[in-house]
Order: C-alpha cells, then sequence, then structure tokens
C-alpha cells in the first residue's frame, strides 16, 4: 500500500526554467510535509517542509505547495540550476505517531546547461 | 557539527551469512532511526529508537532483523541470516530531543548486496 506516491520517476529542466516535482498521498492522517534531496553515494539531506494548516511554505528557490483536498503536494524550484540535479523524495508524518516518516519512490531531476 | 557516521559503506556477502552495521547519531539526538530503501525505492522504516527503548519497529522482520542502542548513542543493526532481497542501501537516521521533531538527519548509508 503506497500511501506516498511520486509519479514521475524523472524529470529533466533546463537551467534557469521551473522545475515542478509533484507528490500524492492516500491518508488524511498525514499532518507534516517534508521534500528531501539525495545526490548519489549519500544520504538524503532535508530541503524545506510544510504544515497541514498552511497551502505554501516558501524558502529561496524552492517553494512547496499543499492542496490537501487533492492530497497533493508540489515542490517548485525556480531557477533551475546544474547543481540541483539529484533525486527528491516526498515524505509524509502521520499525525499521532511522533516523528515517523513514510517516503514517496522518488523523482530524479536533471538540469540540463 | 559532525553528521550521522554509518559504516561500513558498502559490504557484500552470499545468502545466510550474518552481517552487522554501525551507526553514530549527532551529538544530542535523542531519536535515532534506520531505515532500508531497496533500489528504485524510498527509504523506509525498520526500526525507531527513542534514547535507547524502541518506539516503532512494527515493519522490522524480527526473525532476520536486530537492532540495539545501547546506552542510547550509537546503534547496530544485525542481519542473520541474510537473504537476496536484503540487498539495499541501510539509512541511518537521527532527529534532536522533542516530540514531533521535523527533520531528520541522515548519514551516507551502507549499501548492502548479498550474492
Amino acid at each position: 500500500d503506497q500511501q506516498v506516491k511520486q509519479n514521475s520517476p524523472s524529470l529533466s529542466v533546463q537551467e534557469g526554467r521551473i522545475s515542478i516535482l509533484n507528490c500524492d498521498y492516500t491518508n488524511s492522517m498525514f499532518d507534516y510535509f517534508l521534500w528531501y534531496k539525495k545526490y548519489p553515494a549519500e544520504g538524503p539531506t532535508f530541503l524545506i517542509s510544510i504544515s497541514s494548516i498552511k497551502d505554501k511554505n516558501e524558502d529561496g528557490r524552492f517553494t512547496v505547495f499543499l492542496n490537501k483536498s487533492a492530497k497533493h503536494l508540489s515542490l517548485h524550484i525556480v531557477p533551475s540550476q546544474p547543481g540541483d540535479s539529484a533525486v527528491y523524495f516526498c515524505a509524509a508524518r502521520n499525525t499521532g505517531t511522533a516523528s515517523k516518516l513514510t517516503f514517496g519512490t522518488g523523482t530524479r531531476l536533471q538540469v540540463t546547461l | 557539527e559532525a553528521g550521522v557516521a554509518q559504516s561500513p559503506r558498502y559490504k557484500i556477502i552470499e545468502k545466510r551469512q550474518s552481517v552487522a552495521f554501525w551507526c553514530n547519531p549527532i551529538s544530542g539526538h535523542a531519536t535515532l532511526y534506520w531505515y532500508q530503501q531497496i533500489l528504485g525505492q524510498g527509504p523506509k522504516l525498520l526500526i525507531q529508537f527513542q534514547n535507547n527503548g524502541v518506539v516503532d519497529d512494527s515493519q522490522l522482520p524480527k526473525d532476520r532483523f536486530s537492532a540495539e542502542r545501547l546506552k542510547g548513542v550509537d546503534s547496530t543493526l544485525k542481519i542473520q541470516p541474510a537473504k537476496l532481497e536484503d540487498s539495499a542501501v541501510y539509512l541511518c537516521a537521527s532527529s534532536p530531543p522533542g516530540p514531533y521533531t521535523d527533520t531528520q538527519y541522515f548519514g551516507p548509508g551502507t549499501r548492502l548486496t548479498v550474492l
């Protein structure tokens, strides 16, 4: 049962353009969402998060949007840079289960010159 | 601030052999997690410790996997005996004290290949 889904396994974007990574979830008990970025041979690193009481959170070039009614969130990267090339994981936290995270399968972003 | 340390970085064993992984979390982090990441999938939580007590081990295959966190600091994860399907990256993460901490800090992982 995949509760967090990232349906696009890969995405290619030109440098300077916008990258949009999508994530869907099925569990209505999720109350906090995070995006992690992973380079090869490294562990995931935290990128940005959003609480279910908000619909947008922005940090520099990165913005996360949450649509609770659609159970959908997206990560926007503007402008995209070659160093953004990595695998991006969406993760969700379940209300009442402390800090347990459920991860999606990841989207590989490649930013081309 | 030093990050989460894991060793070894790579391990190749034959099926039915035993293997152990070690993790040293960020100093002061009370919560420690072990994840299994199979190729093409997201990390899956195996076990979560709060200090030296187990908070969640519902997805740990207890017939072959075991983990301990003595003294509430570093931790070991053991597989005995290993199966082919255990081939994966094993990630350790930690988070600072307090409930509902938002961010987990991951180590580089141990890539296990079972032949």
